[in-house]
């Protein structure tokens, strides 16, 4: 059964930066383009990147270009969002996801069931 | 940015009613549009892509359709299990791809 499983959420200083991790497992991981998307009370659901299943193309929504960046390593099954220089308004629950695509095709179809990143000091 | 809008905010209704959501968007964007489901303290879960495709192991009691703006998802006899929150989602122009704001189904 194919599952993504996030790890990495924490609380942290305003500033600070905080590394995510997303395993994925049950399917054929190196072939599938991957998104973090995040969700908070105030705003929903936020797509916030996607990187090819090479790793070779991504992307960010402008918020977040410059201070947030995705990575994988297709050895260790794993998914990356390197965090830097938070903000209060970072806080929320962040969710890995598998697009149906080698990059990005757009609809998720499988979630991870999210990790807990606060900004706070 | 294209923005999704969603109604109603909520929807009151009893079992075994017939629920139908609104998705709007603020430009084209042909039939490039997912509608989830979100439990609390859940994922979100994928149940139509492309306005009208049911994904993987979804009830037929669940359909979308719609194409251009305006879109809608049905429930046409509602289960227990299906009060929670629905958003729509339009994959047809990024960065970014955008969410409507939900609509919350619940027990009347």
């Amino acid at each position: 059964q194919a599952r993504l499983v996030e790890s990495g959420g924490d609380v942290v200083q305003p500033g600070k930066s905080l590394r995510l991790s997303c395993v994925g497992s049950g399917f054929t991981f190196s072939e599938s383009g991957l998104h973090w998307v995040r969700q908070t009370p105030g705003k929903g659901l936020e797509w916030l990147a996607v990187i090819s299943n090479d790793g070779n193309s991504r992307d960010y929504r402008d918020s977040v270009k410059g201070r947030f960046t995705i990575s994988r390593d297709n050895l260790k099954n794993t998914l990356y969002l390197q965090m830097t220089n938070l903000r209060p308004d970072d806080t929320a629950m962040y969710f890995c996801a598998k697009d149906p695509a080698r990059y990005n095709y757009g609809h998720l179809p499988l979630w991870g069931q999210g990790t807990l990143v606060t900004v706070s000091s | 940015e294209i923005v999704m809008t969603q109604s109603p905010d909520t929807l009151s209704l009893s079992p075994g009613e017939r629920a139908s959501l609104s998705c709007r968007a603020s430009q084209n964007v042909n039939r490039n549009v997912a509608w989830y489901q979100q439990r609390p303290g859940q994922a979100p879960r994928l149940l139509i892509h492309h306005a009208s495709n049911r994904a993987t192991g979804v009830p037929a009691r669940f359909s979308g359709g719609g194409s251009g703006t305006e879109f809608t998802l049905t429930i046409a006899s509602l289960q227990s299990e299906d009060f929670a929150v629905y958003y729509c989602q339009q994959f047809h122009n990024w960065p970014p791809w955008t969410f409507g704001q939900g609509t919350k189904v619940e027990i009347k």
